[in-house]
């Protein structure tokens, strides 16, 4: 059974960078796509970027100048990095595994909060 | 980018009905469209794929159809498990979601 679990602070600062972890259980990181997609407090879903376990990645466009995502292979999980935070970040945090480009298995999610 | 938007934004509905809700992409996506059902708290689910693909162990009464820049999903006979929110996510171009479709009795 596929599972995915986030980890990371649920405060963070404004103007800090987020860190959150994917921890992947029931399969191999290799040769699939793995997804960072966040939902603002009653708002729609966004995707923020993904990695191909070959370390390959895409961004959304609208936040690329402040996204990192990378992967380790050996622990089997992936990461996201987001810098420069505001208010507008504050959002649960879902990571997710994609299947022919649409996601099948998601985390529970984090929710993060930016306030000072 | 790829905009997808959902109508009704929120719908009314009895255990039997049958529901459905559409999904209008700004661009043609061919069928690179997938439907997901969210409950309050929980992560999304995954319940059709390529437009009308129905994902393994999803009731048969989700349905989906469409092509091009208009989708649809329907569901046949709405369950009591059947309450929640709806977003369509087009997979065409990066990945973006509808607005979503609260379905509330």
């Amino acid at each position: 059974q596929v599972q995915l679990h986030e980890s990371g602070p649920g405060l963070v600062k404004p103007s800090e960078t987020l860190s959150l972890f994917c921890a992947v259980s029931g399969d191999f990181i290799y040769d699939k796509y793995w997804s960072w997609i966040r939902q603002p407090p009653g708002k729609r879903l966004e995707w923020i970027g993904h990695i191909y376990s070959s370390g390959t990645t895409a961004y959304n466009p609208s936040l690329k100048s402040r996204v990192t995502i990378s992967v380790d292979t050996s622990k089997n999980q992936f990461s996201l990095k987001v810098t420069s935070l505001t208010a507008a970040d504050t959002a649960v945090y879902y990571c997710a595994r994609e299947a022919d480009e649409y996601f099948d298995h998601w985390g529970q999610g984090t929710l993060v909060t930016v306030s000072s | 980018d790829v905009q997808m938007t959902q109508s009704p934004s929120t719908l009314s509905a009895s255990v039997g009905d049958r529901v459905t809700i559409t999904c209008r992409a700004s661009q043609n996506i061919v069928g690179w469209l997938a439907w997901y059902q969210q409950k309050p708290g929980k992560a999304p689910k995954v319940l059709i794929y390529k437009a009308s693909t129905l994902e393994t162990g999803v009731p048969s009464r989700f349905s989906g159809s469409g092509s091009g820049t208009e989708f649809t999903l329907t569901i046949s006979s709405l369950q009591p498990d059947d309450f929640a929110t709806y977003y369509c996510q087009q997979y065409y171009s990066f990945r973006t979601f509808g607005q979503g479709t609260k379905v509330e009795i």
